[in-house]
């Protein structure tokens, strides 16, 4: 069985810090580890994706994360937090080689940015 | 940038009706699912589609649900008999062949409110 564990459900940052959402997976085998962001009524928008290409995966508007699986973590990070960074971050898992990619999520970190 | 369309955005039923949610996909893609999130709670992974058969379902998918693709653009959603905990924004995904390695692309949702 998979699952996701999110780390703090509301996480508030000023402008220009450091942005750092957590996420802990546990898996029985090899995952497949994704962050997605929700903006207010909208669908979810993929940030990145870890395939086991490389440990470090870098995403979409500044965003990285790196897989630590001595950790079990996929921590979602941004060097500088902008005002439009303002939404839900979800973390999510699938299994490698299975029959089925459907994802499990995590509960969500709602990201507030302050000027 | 192709998108995942879906309708309508917000649906109010009362409880025992039955009620379609749809959703366009993204026009070469092969795989198809449907998520729902009740309100503060995570996103949960409802059913995927493959090859106009289900590929998995969830517990969550019972006998009140159903999905079909009656024609080569639409991907429909039907709860026969709604209940009050079928309130939830429900959201439709599309990706190409490929399993995992592929992401999902996710509408932005329906907003399904039963009374």
């Amino acid at each position: 069985a998979q699952s996701v564990t999110q780390l703090g459900s509301h996480v508030s940052v000023s402008e220009g810090a450091l942005v750092l959402l957590r996420c802990n997976y546990s898996s029985s085998v090899p995952p497949y580890l994704f962050w997605y962001v929700q903006y207010p009524n909208q669908g979810l928008q993929l940030l990145l994706k870890y395939t086991s290409a490389a440990t470090l995966v870098k995403g979409i508007n500044g965003f990285e994360a790196e897989f630590k699986k001595s950790e079990t973590s996929f921590h979602l990070t941004k060097p500088s937090a902008h005002m439009s960074d303002a939404a839900e971050y979800f973390c999510a898992v699938s299994a490698q080689g299975a029959s089925t990619d459907k994802l499990i999520f995590g509960t969500g970190t709602r990201l507030q940015v302050f000027p | 940038e192709p998108e995942v369309t879906q309708t309508p955005s917000h649906q109010v039923t009362q409880m025992g009706q039955e009620v379609i949610l749809r959703c366009v996909p993204i026009s070469n893609h092969l795989y198809f699912y449907w998520y729902r999130q009740i309100l503060g709670q995570k996103v949960e992974f409802l059913v995927s589609f493959y090859n106009n058969e289900i590929s998995e379902k969830s517990e969550i998918f019972d006998d009140q649900f159903s999905v079909e693709r009656p024609d080569g653009s639409n991907f429909t959603l039907k709860i026969r008999s709604t209940k009050l905990e079928d309130s939830a924004m429900y959201f439709c995904a599309s990706s190409e062949p490929g399993g995992p390695l592929q992401p999902q692309h996710f509408g932005d949702g329906t907003r399904l409110s039963i009374l």
